[in-house]
């Protein structure tokens, strides 16, 4: 089946420093990514839809310059947490849509990143 | 039983009990369903979808629901075993073919061996 990764599962840092958080797919295409963020014992949120070679788009109320979004390559999605503060703390989790595919099955969710910012 | 936390309704099942979560969306306009089992600290995993042209269907050991007159959807697992347990999330899609989905507050469900 299509796998998608995360990297890295979990990361700790400092107030004011910046992370970037990688999401793959690792044996399909994928010409859409999204990412989502999490709080303890509460739904997914949506961030951002990430299309391949072009901007993402964001949902209401994400700063797209706190939360840069890079979607370089078919395969490839990055979020960076830019000026991390402890707000921030989340689980983040990415998903991959299946190139060429229209139904909403061949959407594919990552393992998520842990996000502490301390 | 059914319990409703602070956050998160949690059902509570002894194995081998047939298990129902039910599901209020919000979007009358939505045409597309699915249902999602996320364990703790890993990300969802795709367990059966729905088009708004259905009222039912089953998967192994799964049915989904839908009733589109009072926007509600259900997931039921028949002989619920321990590895069921985990929070299940419903999602809907306003267009057919267009990846945005809007998930639901999510259930809990426990189950007792």
């Amino acid at each position: 089946g299509a796998v998608v990764s995360q990297h890295p599962s979990r990361v700790i840092c400092k107030s004011g420093t910046s992370v970037k958080i990688e999401c793959r797919s690792l044996d399909f295409q994928a010409t859409t990514m999204f990412w989502y963020r999490q709080f303890p014992k509460k739904s997914l949120m949506l961030m951002a839809t990430s299309n391949e070679g072009s901007k993402a788009t964001y949902e209401q109320g994400v700063e797209k310059d706190k939360f840069l979004i890079n979607h370089a390559s078919l395969t490839l999605s990055t979020l960076t947490v830019t000026s991390a503060h402890p707000e921030d703390s989340s689980f983040y989790i990415c998903s991959a849509r299946l190139a060429g595919s229209r139904g909403m099955n061949e959407q594919f969710f990552g393992p998520g990143t842990r996000l502490t910012v301390l | 039983g059914e319990s409703v936390g602070l956050h998160l309704p949690t059902l509570s099942v002894q194995e081998g009990d047939n298990s129902i979560i039910n599901c209020a969306y919000s979007n009358s306009a939505s045409d597309y369903f699915i249902w999602y089992k996320q364990e703790s600290g890993k990300g969802p995993q795709f367990i059966i979808d729905i088009r708004s042209n259905l009222d039912k269907r089953q998967g192994q050991r799964v049915t989904v629901l839908l009733n589109k007159t009072v926007k509600h959807l259900s997931l039921q697992i028949a002989a619920t075993q321990p590895g069921d347990s985990a929070v299940y999330f419903c999602a809907e899609n306003m267009r057919w073919g267009y990846s945005t989905l809007t998930f639901g507050k999510g259930t809990m469900l426990l189950v007792s061996p």
